[in-house]
């Protein structure tokens, strides 16, 4: 089975741009949730999309959203890029059929974005 | 409010030796745990994961416990290799928990 796949793998934009990244889940999986990975903080959690819905969102501002397509794929978008902005951001898919916090989720490789 | 602390940012071993990495928690409710370890500029990878009614899950050279009473636990290396070195990752989540919380990690060197 292939894993999950994201794209771009990087990313380079201006302050004020937007950003769109697309996350492939492994197949099967109907859930995918999105984390922001900065140096020393962690893997921040953004938001978990289950059957095309948001079913969890973290503490980031309106600014970071996302969706999800019927496939399961999902695109999580930034508009306004700020520098503290610049981070990896990993996708991450589980089956989905309980929720995300009791199941075992498998990541992708990242998108390293750079907001210059 | 960090739920999940890895207090280590860093671990050196040799090689053949034990690797420990610890990781406290503070929510009683949590049940569910998980240990990731994660590459440069890949994503971070499952290891293994342990549920609370068990205090010990083992999988090859990689050992986990758990101490609910403590609300710790640890993932054991033995023996530790140089493609180890890592960024170790604990998680914990459980029934009724909407999302897997993540410590801040753990960077592991094995040095030959």
């Amino acid at each position: 089975k292939a894993g999950v796949t994201q794209t771009p793998r990087y990313l380079i934009k201006t302050r004020g741009q937007q950003v769109t990244l697309s996350c492939s889940p492994i197949s099967g999986h109907r859930s995918v949730s999105w984390y922001q990975q900065t140096p020393g903080q962690g893997l921040q959690f953004l938001f978990e999309y289950f059957s095309e819905t948001q079913r969890n969102k973290g503490n980031f501002p309106g600014r970071f959203s996302g969706r999800q397509f019927s496939n399961s794929r999902s695109e999580m978008n930034v508009s306004t890029l700020e520098l503290g902005d610049s981070a990896l951001y990993l996708c991450a898919s589980s089956l989905g059929g309980g929720l995300a916090g009791v199941e075992t989720q498998y990541f992708g490789p990242g998108t390293r974005l750079l907001v210059l | 409010d960090q739920q999940v602390k890895q207090n280590s940012p860093s671990l050196s071993v040799q090689e053949g030796r034990i690797s420990i990495l610890n990781c406290d928690y503070t929510n009683s409710m949590f049940d569910y745990f998980l240990w990731y370890k994660k590459y440069p500029a890949e994503g971070p990878t499952f290891l293994i994961s342990i549920s609370s009614i068990k205090d010990k899950n083992e999988d090859g050279r990689f050992t986990v416990f758990l101490n609910k009473s403590a609300k710790h636990l640890s993932l054991h290396i033995v023996p530790s290799q140089p493609g180890d070195s890592a960024v170790y990752f604990c998680a914990a989540g459980g029934t009724g928990f909407q999302k897997l919380v993540f410590g801040t990690g753990t960077r592991l060197l094995v040095s030959p």
